[in-house]
């Protein structure tokens, strides 16, 4: 089966600064990647997803990038907000598959 | 609108309870799991369903028992309850029937302690 594997599990930036969160997988037929934003207490939210036809998507101040050669993605995060503060999930698999694999976890602590 | 709506949010076992944790949705999703979220390991699949009658096994399913008699509720159950599932329990739904590919909408979660 699929395995992700995401790093650093803690992050901490300065306000306005940027964050780049990094997730690998195994599978090569995985053609899905989601991300999800967990703050403290509350439950996984879908923040933004990319599909392996394309190799970056962004919305607003958040982007993610994908190498399917290299089987990894990353989560960038530009002109970080203490708002950003949270735990972001990677994931990965087949569209159409029963599962989806998600990766350990990133703490992201954005410093004022 | 409600969403993914589980009960109960707490909840404290001793060793050897059963207990079910109840989840319902209201957005005609065909596909329902449940997942544990511990410490260092991410979000890890217990068991999910594809529609009604139709179940099937996750990544850590063991000591846990599921149905789906309805669209709309999984329920979760655990057997005879260990310290080793003590946790928060996430119940989803996401609208293919075939799962991935589609925005999962999680439920707020329950944070369950065995002692």
């Amino acid at each position: 089966g699929e395995n992700v594997e995401q790093h650093p599990s803690t992050l901490s930036v300065q306000e306005g600064d940027s964050a780049v969160i990094k997730c690998t997988y195994s599978d090569s037929a995985s053609n899905y990647f989601p991300w999800y934003k967990q703050e403290l207490g509350k439950r996984p939210q879908l923040i933004i997803d990319i599909r392996s036809n394309v190799g970056e998507k962004k919305d607003q101040r958040i982007a993610v990038t994908l190498n399917k050669t290299a089987k990894h993605f990353s989560l960038h995060i530009t002109e970080t907000q203490p708002e950003d503060s949270a735990v972001y999930f990677c994931a990965a698999s087949l569209i159409g598959a029963r599962q989806l694999t998600f990766g350990s976890g990133t703490q992201l602590t954005v410093l004022p | 609108n409600a969403g993914v709506t589980q009960t109960p949010k707490f909840q404290v076992l001793k060793t050897g309870q059963s207990m079910t944790l109840q989840c319902a949705q209201d957005m005609n999703h065909e596909y329902m799991s449940w997942y544990r979220q511990d410490p260092g390991m991410g979000l890890r699949l217990i068991h999910y369903s594809v529609g009604a009658g139709i179940t099937d096994q996750g990544e850590v399913p063991n000591g846990y028992n599921v149905s789906r008699s309805t669209t709309e509720d999984f329920p979760l159950r655990l057997l005879s309850a260990a310290p080793s599932q003590t946790s928060v329990y996430f119940c989803a739904s996401s609208y293919s029937a075939g799962g991935v590919g589609n925005t999962i909408y999680f439920g707020e979660g329950s944070w369950l302690t065995v002692v």
